[in-house]
């Protein structure tokens, strides 16, 4: 139980264009998905906070007009890049906060994203 | 403040030889204490993780870590390396009354055989 998927698993794209990235809990519903950023040989950054039906909650220093979030359903976040750049190449993971579950707040994560922007 | 930190950035040890990766938070509420491995190109992968009860928290692939409250502590250790235990991991802390993790900075493991 408790899975998350993302797709796709890679992606590369011409600068200048937008990516959208999907995460989805496949088993379970999920109320807050939260996007990470990890850049190579570094540690996770949180990006934003995804709440279902309503805005997403972006970190510190990170652009929410660059990086769009929707969490359309219980079991779907997207994040876009908008007008990505090569230095937006990065790993991207989602992970997925069981709604009904006992989990104590735990997050479940993607396998991740590898976007590369030429 | 809030943070997690992973003393040690690189850590070799050979195959079969014990391994202990630190961990020490700060955390202003009752912490929840994580441990992922990343292998690389690959997403995280929970080995274990601490709530509450027994301080001594068993996981998958024979690790365990220990709860330390008195030294904020949450250090990850195998009696045996394998190879395949050649990988980044990570400890992470996160709380009740929020959803967010704080990750370290990671350990890199590396396994002579």
């Amino acid at each position: 139980g408790a899975v998350v998927s993302q797709h796709p698993s890679r992606v590369i794209c011409k600068s200048g264009t937008s990516v959208k990235i999907e995460c989805r809990s496949l088993d379970f519903q999920a109320t807050t998905m939260f996007w990470y950023r990890q850049f190579p040989k570094k540690s996770l950054m949180l990006m934003a906070t995804s709440n279902e039906g309503s805005k997403a909650t972006y970190e510190q220093g990170v652009e929410k007009d660059k990086f769009l979030i929707n969490h359309a359903s219980l079991t779907l976040s997207t994040l876009t890049v908008t007008s990505a750049h090569p230095e937006d190449s990065s790993f991207y993971i989602c992970s997925a906060r069981d709604l009904t579950g006992v989990g104590h707040n735990e997050q479940f994560f993607g396998p991740g994203t590898r976007l590369t922007v030429l | 403040a809030q943070s997690v930190t992973q003393p040690d950035i690189h850590i070799t040890v050979s195959e079969g030889a014990s391994l202990e990766l630190r961990c020490n938070y700060s955390y202003g509420a009752t912490p929840y204490l994580f441990w992922y491995v990343q292998s690389p190109g690959q997403g995280l992968q929970l080995l274990l993780k601490y709530f509450s009860g027994d301080t001594l928290v068993q996981g998958i692939k024979g690790f365990e870590a220990e709860f330390k409250r008195s030294q904020s502590s949450f250090n990850l250790r195998k009696p045996s390396v394998h190879w395949s235990d050649a990988a980044e991991y990570f400890c992470a802390v996160g709380g009740a009354g929020t959803y967010k993790y704080i990750f370290g900075t990671g350990t890199r493991l590396k396994v002579l055989a």
